[in-house]
């Protein structure tokens, strides 16, 4: 079993669309939880990132984590499409001292 | 602006001919990455470098190696590239992950397409 495990997609929506994108963990000892975009054939870049549990907003962008269901989210209000592209969640386990990925969820938001 | 910079962007390469990605940072980190990622699937980390101390994964294959000359600097060396080798290489940065702030999150070059023949 992934330690974290994420929505697979893709997923595809209309433009203006609130989108909403899920991972799930199963070690305790991730403390960090950054969202990443991925546009075609580039490296990833951070977005967003949230330790404890609760919101983060960043304009369009709100970060949910809640650590006592090893669940985190990422909403997107007033989707473009220049959001169109894969996110990655990513935890990290700063004991260990790395990242753990999950596989990506693709959007695709059509205008 | 660019701050990770891989070189090249795009590689070629046949079967079983050695191959060498190049990366290299402004930010002054002390840890830099190196990922593979295959298509639709998440990266996974093939070592790092905390400092110039080398952390190889378990499961790398030893056709993977790793320089790092200096704090700007890091190498990925394919000594025998198979056909399974074929996917984007990853290099990213940040700073001591042992320092449990969150900006020890991780910076990525925009990565380098490796093509086998």
């Amino acid at each position: 079993q992934k330690e974290v495990e994420q929505d697979p997609g893709p997923l595809s929506v209309p433009e203006g669309a609130i989108v909403s994108l899920n991972c799930t963990y199963s070690n305790s000892a991730f403390q960090y939880f950054m969202w990443y975009r991925q546009y075609s054939r580039k490296g990833p870049e951070l977005l967003m990132y949230t330790y404890s549990s609760g919101n983060k907003e960043d304009g369009r962008f709100t970060a949910q984590v809640d650590k006592s269901s090893k669940y985190i989210s990422l909403f997107i209000r007033d989707s473009q499409p220049s959001d169109s592209a894969t996110y990655l969640c990513a935890m990290i386990n700063t004991n260990a001292g790395k990242s753990t990925f999950g596989d990506g969820t693709t959007l695709t938001v059509k205008p | 602006d660019a701050m990770v910079i891989q070189n090249p962007r795009y590689q070629v390469t046949q079967f079983g001919k050695p191959v060498t990605l190049s990366c290299s940072q402004t930010l002054n980190h002390n840890v830099m990455y190196w990922y593979q990622q295959k298509s639709s699937q998440a990266p996974k980390l093939l070592f790092h470098y905390y400092d110039k101390d080398f952390n190889n994964e378990a499961d790398t294959p030893d056709n993977f190696q790793s320089r790092r000359p200096n704090t700007s600097f890091c190498f990925l060396d394919i000594r025998s590239p198979g056909l399974g080798d074929a996917a984007m290489y990853l290099c990213a940065t940040s700073r001591d992950p042992q320092t449990g702030t969150v900006s020890d999150t991780q910076y990525f070059g925009p990565g380098t397409r490796l093509t086998v023949l």
